[in-house]
């Protein structure tokens, strides 16, 4: 079965400066896809940035990037610039494709807290 | 902008209460999805719909039913409150495909007394 761990609970980070949380992963497949959630307080879980494990290269938007590492089966998000609006919790997800089904399997979550 | 409307933000209710969930989006989006929050535990699937009556198990289904008579709508539902059952709610939808993501809901957070 898969399994996404997150195994930092909670970070900060302060303003302006980089952070990066971690989360590895375990499947069988070849073909998957990950994804990084961001949960402000109290507001709507949206999307922050995607990776197709085919592609090589690691997927960017604007401050966020990854570093995936398919063989080690690791997928850290990268927050340059930490803005104080970044403050949320998040969680990464995992997505196989060949169960046929589109569920996700999160990551228990990272609490991220920038400070002034 | 996809929208992924829960009816409720904040719910209290007693033991024993039958309980409905609502959601509603507006993307005419294929998939749609239940999960349950909790501190620790991250987001786990309680029960998820491909289709219009089409429904399917997560992992955590016990306690609950849902029910999906049109596209745009999937309920919840406890059929018999517990206190454990006593957390926040997502709902979620998608388009069909592995790379599509999922919106969601801004949650429902569910107090059974």
């Amino acid at each position: 079965a898969q399994t996404v761990t997150q195994s930092q609970p909670e970070m900060s980070v302060q303003e302006a400066e980089t952070v990066t949380l971690s989360c590895t992963y375990d499947t069988s497949e070849n073909n998957y896809y990950l994804f990084w959630y961001k949960q402000p307080p109290s507001r709507q879980m949206i999307l922050v940035i995607r990776q197709e494990a085919y592609k090589q290269q690691n997927a960017t938007e604007n401050r966020f990037s990854v570093n995936f590492q398919k063989a080690a089966k690791s997928f850290s998000l990268k927050i340059s610039d930490s803005q104080l609006g970044d403050t949320a919790m998040y969680f990464c997800a995992f997505m196989g494709t060949t169960s046929g089904t589109y569920k996700y399997i999160f990551g228990t979550g990272t609490r991220l807290k920038v400070l002034a | 902008d996809v929208k992924v409307t829960q009816s409720s933000r904040y719910l209290v209710k007693r033991t024993g209460e039958k309980v409905f969930l609502e959601c509603v989006q507006d993307m005419d989006h294929e998939n749609m999805f239940w999960y349950r929050q909790d501190p620790g535990l991250g987001l786990r699937l309680i029960y998820f719909s491909y289709d219009v009556k089409m429904k399917e198990k997560g992992d955590i289904p016990e306690g609950y039913s849902v029910s999906r008579e049109k596209k745009e709508r999937f309920s919840l539902i406890l059929e018999s409150a517990s206190t454990n059952q006593t957390s926040m709610y997502l709902c979620a939808s998608s388009l069909g495909g592995a790379k599509n993501i999922q919106y969601f809901g801004a949650g429902t957070r569910l107090s059974v007394l």
